[in-house]
């Protein structure tokens, strides 16, 4: 059955980086983007980026541009998502969302990754 | 980028009511808009994918509708498990926004 199983919860400081891992299994993994959406305490949705898993090309969320990467291990099946220069309102749950290529809805998620940014 | 609204911000239900909640994007987005629910510690669920077509699996007591600016999501009955929050995403064109969300809870 398909699955993206995230890593564990992350307490950072301000400034610092953290990076979230998104492990796929039960399909071809490069047949299908990755999407990462997070969510802040009492907050709605919020699109982060997308990555294509076949050739490595992003798209990102304006307001993050410059603070985040997305990259992809296609020998492990894992997308990751890098963000830096953290800042409070940063603090939230990541997910990640498999994202069919000739579709545009996201079929299955990830359990999500609270990141929280406190000194 | 396109922004999206929806309204009600909440609302409270019975269960068996019909609920009707409305989605409208900033600009012309075609049919490219999602609806997903979101129930608190689970993650989002796609119900419906291209404005009015139902994500499998789903049950039919959900539908959408509209094109271009409006669409609405409608629960014909709305059950015990359908106690959540609903979003809207537009995927037209990048950013793909999602609305702010419509809270249903229990009356």
């Amino acid at each position: 059955q398909v699955q993206l199983m995230q890593s564990g919860a992350e307490v950072k400081k301000p400034g610092a980086s953290v990076k979230v891992s998104c492990k796929a299994s039960g399909y071809t993994f490069i047949n299908y983007g990755i999407s990462w959406v997070r969510q802040a305490p009492g907050q709605g949705l919020e699109w982060l980026a997308w990555i294509s898993t076949y050739n490595g090309n992003t798209n990102y969320a304006p307001k993050l541009q410059g603070r985040v990467t997305m990259t992809t291990d296609t020998s492990t099946g894992t997308a990751y998502m890098e963000l830096r220069s953290l800042r409070s309102d940063d603090t939230a749950v990541y997910y990640c969302a498999r994202t069919p290529y000739s579709s545009t809805w996201y079929d299955y998620w990830g359990q999500g990754t609270l990141v929280t940014v406190s000194s | 980028d396109i922004q999206m609204t929806q309204s009600p911000s909440s609302l409270s239900a019975s269960v068996g009511d019909r609920v009707t909640i409305t989605c409208r994007a900033s600009q012309s987005i075609s049919s490219y808009l999602n609806w997903y629910q979101h129930k608190p510690g689970r993650v989002p669920k796609v119900l419906i994918y291209d404005a009015s077509s139902l994500q499998s699996g789903v049950p039919s007591r959900f539908s959408g509708s509209g094109s271009g600016t409006d669409f609405t999501l409608t629960i014909s009955s709305l059950q015990p498990e359908d106690f959540a929050t609903y979003y809207c995403q537009q995927t037209y064109s990048s950013p793909p926004n999602f609305g702010p969300g419509t809270k249903v809870d229990i009356k």
